[in-house]
């Protein structure tokens, strides 16, 4: 089975420009969360998503922004981008709302210039 | 509010020799407690974790921790590492009815052949 998969796997911005991310689900999976991982630093949640529905935000700006497809897929949007945005930014999925075990996926490299 | 001590950021040890990974939380509520691993170039593959009963939890490659709710801990053991359990090991904690994980700032460790 194939587990969470996240594209691009890299990507390079330059200041000020908007940046999508997305994410699959494994099978079966109805929630994804996006988690921001700064170099040299533990992840910091950004949003959760279930049943298409927000279920949770972090201390983020509102140039964060996400949304859950039909499929349980999702995208992450940052708008304005920043230096201060460069980061691996990583999905979870999981099969509940507050499931007790979250999958990861690769995450996206994304270096902000 | 919430927050995770991961007390040593770098954990050099001798392969076969023993290593404890320390992790402390703070919460003024009930928490479910996790470990990560992420090795290179990937996403966090979990551990263990904790949520009820027996204090001491095992977990996949030979890891164990053990919950010790007086001083708010949740150190990570292994009795003998080998040169691919070099990687950063993650302590988060989950609020009980909350969606998100809260990561500490992680422990790198390095195993010396």
């Amino acid at each position: 089975d194939a587990g969470v998969t996240q594209s691009p796997t890299h990507l390079i911005k330059t200041r000020g420009q908007h940046v999508t991310l997305r994410c699959s689900p494994i099978s079966g999976h109805k929630s994804v969360s996006w988690y921001q991982q700064v170099l040299g630093q533990g992840p910091q949640f950004i949003f959760q998503y279930y049943e298409k529905e927000e279920r949770g935000r972090g201390n983020f700006p509102d140039r964060f922004s996400a949304r859950q497809f039909p499929n349980y897929s999702s995208e992450l949007n940052v708008n304005a981008l920043l230096l201060g945005d460069s980061a691996l930014y990583l999905c979870a999925s999981s099969l509940a709302d507050r499931s007790n075990e979250q999958f990861f996926g690769p995450g996206t490299r994304l270096t902000v210039l | 509010a919430q927050s995770v001590t991961q007390l040593d950021s770098q954990v050099p040890v001798f392969e076969e020799a023993p290593v404890e990974l320390r992790c402390n939380y703070s919460s003024s509520v009930s928490v479910y407690l996790f470990w990560y691993v992420q090795y290179p170039n990937q996403g966090l593959q979990l551990l263990l974790k904790y949520l009820s009963g027996s204090t001491l939890v095992k977990g996949i490659n030979g890891f164990e921790a053990e919950f010790n709710k007086s001083q708010t801990s949740f150190h990570l053991r292994k009795p003998s590492v080998h040169i691919s359990d070099t990687a950063e090991y993650f302590c988060a904690v989950r609020q009980t009815g909350a969606n998100n994980l809260f990561f500490g700032t992680g422990t790198r460790l390095t195993v010396i052949p």
